[in-house]
């Protein structure tokens, strides 16, 4: 099983200022299985950006990904107040989904 | 525009059995699978398998293979996921998803079943 490790566990920042998340796998992941989820309490998780860097539908350009192999980068260009929440990154490999513990992103 | 609603919360004994339905709107069921995910309280999501939505077929996540059933009926576009000897660690939001996209990511979301697991 890949197992999704993510940095920091807590990002406390302001609106405005850019935040970088890491999400790194025990072993070589396709880009193309890498995902980025946001989830705001109480409400189901929402994909972001799915094949690394691809950004879902309705999702904002201040959101991207980047990276490969064993070494993922969710980036928030601006926090918008929206924006605190829990990020997870998911993988697809083995004929297993694993998702990361998760990152959160507050005030 | 695509919909998963799920049953509501519900309260089990340990040992006992539950089954969460995922009915779906707005697409074409049998085209795309359902997965399903759950999440305990305070805790990060945890994928526990998928259905093929069109031949019934399963992959489920080893921590719940032997206890955890999917199952579909096409009739209804709905989706369902039984799981049994429940014990307090299976107290948790249970989530079903699907996309249009792409199977590896999962645009849609149905609203999330609690499951509370208690004596």
């Amino acid at each position: 099983e890949i197992v999704l490790t993510q940095s920091p566990g807590t990002l406390s920042l302001s609106p405005g200022e850019r935040a970088t998340l890491s999400c790194r796998a025990s072993q070589s992941v396709s880009s193309s299985y890498l995902a980025w989820y946001q989830q705001k309490p109480g409400q189901a998780p929402r994909l972001l950006i799915y094949g690394e860097s691809s950004r879902a539908t309705g999702i904002p350009d201040r959101f991207s990904g980047s990276g490969s192999g064993t070494d993922f980068t969710l980036t928030i260009s601006r926090l918008e107040p929206e924006d605190f929440a829990v990020y997870y990154c998911q993988q697809y490999g083995n004929s297993l989904f694993t998702f990361g513990p998760g990152t959160k992103v507050d005030i | 525009q695509v919909h998963l609603v799920q049953s509501g919360a519900e309260v089990k004994k340990p040992g006992a059995s539950v089954k969460v339905s995922c009915k779906t709107s707005g697409y074409t069921f049998t085209h795309y699978y359902i997965h399903w995910v759950r999440q305990a309280p305070g805790q990060g999501l945890e994928w526990m398998g998928w259905i093929n939505s069109n031949s019934g077929g399963t992959n489920y996540a080893q921590n719940f293979q032997g206890r955890v059933t999917m199952t579909r009926d096409t009739s209804i576009s709905t989706a369902y996921m039984d799981l049994s000897r429940l014990t307090s660690d299976d107290t948790a939001v249970y989530y079903c998803a699907t996309y249009t996209s792409s199977w590896y990511f999962w645009e849609f979301w149905g609203q999330g079943t609690l499951v509370t697991v208690s004596s």
